[in-house]
């Protein structure tokens, strides 16, 4: 059975430091993965995924993460964070050939001016 | 287009009661979901349905019908609401088989007394 497990429930880092949001998972078969914002009071939308290809991602607002397939883990990065970012971030999983998605525990970041 | 639209954005219900979650989508998207989110338990698929006609149960079914009768619309009915339902719930969207790249609806935060 697939899982996803993000190890850090709130991450609180200053404006235009870096930051990492980890994310592991657990699954016998090939997999998708994803990460979903989640800005206060509305849904999520999509931030990167990974198919297949290319083990580095980039996505929508300067985020990428990377595929790491020995390590079972796709980690969320940003080389400079702003206010603006401050929001629940989600790992989400899916077996290839699957109909859904299995969603991790969220991440909350705060970004401090 | 609107996107994803749900109605109600809140409810209070009492124990017993009955009610349905509407849920819509302009964008002639075949797969539609609905799934719930809870305080440190990220997002837990409830129903999903691949197309008019057709559902499927999720990981959290029990308690909760749903049908498909046009491509549009994805209601979610509660037939007897539990203080367990409280949550906040999000209908979304994607096209075909592309099911993972979902579009969100703002969600509907119901509370059952």
């Amino acid at each position: 059975a697939q899982s996803v497990t993000q190890l850090d429930s709130q991450v609180p880092v200053f404006e235009e430091a870096p930051v990492e949001l980890r994310c592991n998972y657990s699954s016998s078969v090939s997999v998708y993965l994803f990460w979903y914002v989640q800005y206060p009071n509305q849904g999520l939308q999509l931030l990167l995924k990974y198919l297949s290809g290319s083990t580095l991602v980039k996505g929508i607002n300067g985020f990428e993460a990377e595929f790491n397939k020995s390590q079972t883990s796709f980690h969320l990065r940003k080389p400079s964070v702003h206010i603006s970012d401050t929001a629940e971030y989600f790992c989400a999983v899916s077996e290839t050939g699957a109909n859904n998605l299995f969603f991790g525990t969220g991440t909350r970041l705060t970004v401090i001016p | 287009n609107a996107g994803v639209t749900q109605t109600p954005k809140f409810q209070v219900l009492k124990t017993g009661q009955s009610m349905t979650l509407q849920c819509a989508q302009d964008m002639n998207h075949e797969y539609m979901s609905w799934y719930r989110q809870d305080p440190g338990m990220g997002l837990r698929l409830i129903h999903y349905s691949v197309g008019a006609g057709i559902t499927d149960q999720g990981e959290v079914p029990n308690g909760y019908n749903v049908s498909r009768s046009t491509t549009e619309d994805f209601p979610l009915r509660l037939l007897s609401a539990a203080p367990s339902q409280t949550s906040v719930y999000f209908c979304a969207s994607s096209y075909g088989r592309n099911f993972y790249e979902q579009y969100f609806g703002p969600g509907t935060r119901l509370t059952v007394t």
